[in-house]
């Protein structure tokens, strides 16, 4: 059964202080891994898809890395408005393509 | 292009009613599917409908059913609600018939049953 762990699934940082969030992943076959960002009360917004070991892929203060076993989201000097919650989620190869989905890890960014 | 779009955007039911969300998928994606986010469970796949064909299916009683228009727009319908069913109900969309595409989502119905 595929499986999706995100940490830590709540994360306080100052404007301006760098973190990661992490997304580990157990999966027979990774076909791709796709991060969202959802603000309360409304749907997931996409942000990157990733598909092999050393991809790396960046949206303004977002980088996202993967490796076989994990994804890392990594925010560069964060503003408030990157106060969110952030989603993973992996496809595995063959089978439905259903993705599976982690809990998410709620972040706010104090001004 | 607009986004995915569904309705209505808030409802209340009673215990026992049944409930048709609508969803609206992007234009020139085929594919659209379900999914129950809740604070407990978090994101939990519904079903996905492909070209008017239910592809496929999570683990949900038979109180939850969809159907695909020729148009794609897709519509789920909850029969006997209970309160369990209490949830923002998503909708996505995707281009192509395989993976790994990207889905978009739509702002969701948040349903409360009483």
């Amino acid at each position: 059964e595929d499986q999706v762990t995100q940490s830590p699934e709540a994360l306080r940082l100052q404007e301006g202080e760098s973190s990661s969030l992490n997304c580990s992943y157990t999966v027979s076959g990774l076909r791709g891994l796709f991060w969202y960002r959802q603000d309360p009360g409304k749907g997931p917004e996409f942000l990157f898809t990733l598909y092999s070991a050393g991809e790396e892929k960046e949206k303004e203060r977002l980088k996202a890395t993967l490796t076989k076993k994990e994804s890392f989201l990594h925010i560069t000097a964060p503003k408030p408005e990157d106060s969110a919650t952030y989603l993973c989620a992996v496809q595995a190869s063959g089978g439905s393509y259903i993705p599976t989905f982690g809990r998410g890890t709620s972040l706010i960014v104090h001004p | 292009k607009a986004g995915v779009t569904q309705t209505p955007r808030y409802l209340i039911k009673t215990r026992g009613q049944q409930v048709t969300l609508s969803c609206s998928p992007i234009s020139g994606h085929r594919s659209v599917s379900w999914y129950q986010q809740t604070p407990g469970q978090g994101l939990q796949f519904l079903f996905e409908y492909f070209s008017e064909t239910q592809r496929n299916k999570g683990n949900f009683p038979g109180r939850f059913s969809g159907r695909q228009f020729s148009n794609s727009r897709s519509e789920m319908n909850v029969s006997t609600l209970e309160l369990g069913d209490s949830a923002l109900y998503l909708c996505a969309s995707k281009d192509g018939e395989q993976a790994p595409y990207e889905q978009y989502f739509g702002p969701g119905t948040r349903l409360t049953v009483t």
